[in-house]
């Protein structure tokens, strides 16, 4: 089966910090993968999403980057965090477009990340 | 581009009584439609999703949707809450066909009372 990891669980960063969150999914081989970011009141907000390795695509213009290094890791960045940066941080994967497993069109989700930043 | 909109941001609802959470959704394409669960401090869990055939999908947990074309809605159904519910719930769309990339609404907070 599946699974996907998420850490760490909670982070409090000052300032001008810098920000590493990993992401990793087992079981599976070229996942599509996604980071969001959750603020109070505002939705789920897509940040990047990757379809392979090296491959990253930015829906928000912002002070965060994203990697993905290995088939089956994702990295959220930052040089230098910012308050607004603070929030619930949502790493998933899918199972990427392949009409063989086209009943598996979801989105699974790691367990999030919890960012402070004071 | 595809986006969705739930209309409520929050639904206060007795124990045992129906709930409905809405859902409309805005894409020049065909779309798969999903509803998913959060309950505090975790991530997403699928309750249900739509992808084409019968508009009316079951999920777990009790709940079931009708995806409305004329309409453009996909809104969220159960016919007797438990306080169990208590969660937020998302409705998401994604293009039934290209990249995969999963479109969020704002959530609706359901809070059900005992």
């Amino acid at each position: 089966s599946q699974t996907i990891h998420q850490w760490p669980a909670t982070l409090v960063q000052p300032v001008g910090s810098p920000l590493s969150l990993e992401c990793t999914v087992e079981g599976t081989s070229n996942p599509n993968l996604y980071w969001y970011r959750q603020a109070a009141g505002r939705g789920l907000q897509l940040l990047f999403y990757s379809v392979g390795i090296g491959q990253i695509s930015s829906e928000v213009p912002q002070n965060l980057s994203a990697s993905r290094p290995q088939d089956r890791q994702f990295i959220l960045s930052s040089k230098k965090l910012l308050l607004s940066d603070s929030g619930f941080y949502l790493c998933a994967w899918g199972w990427g477009r392949n009409p063989v497993w086209a009943m598996n069109t979801e989105a699974f989700f790691g367990q999030g990340t919890r960012l402070t930043v004071v | 581009a595809q986006s969705v909109t739930q209309l409520d941001s929050q639904v206060p609802v007795f124990e045992e009584a129906p709930v409905e959470l809405r859902c409309n959704y805005s894409s020049s394409v065909s779309v798969y439609l999903f509803w998913y669960v959060q309950y505090p401090n975790q991530g997403l869990q699928l309750l249900l999703k739509y992808l084409s055939g019968s508009t009316l999908v079951k999920g777990i947990n009790g709940f079931e949707a009708e995806f409305n074309k004329s309409q453009t809605s996909f809104h969220l159904r159960k016919p007797s809450v438990h306080i169990s519910d208590t969660a937020e719930y998302f409705c998401a769309v994604s293009k039934a066909s290209g990249t995969y990339k999963y479109i969020f609404g704002t959530g609706t907070r359901l809070k059900v009372l005992a």
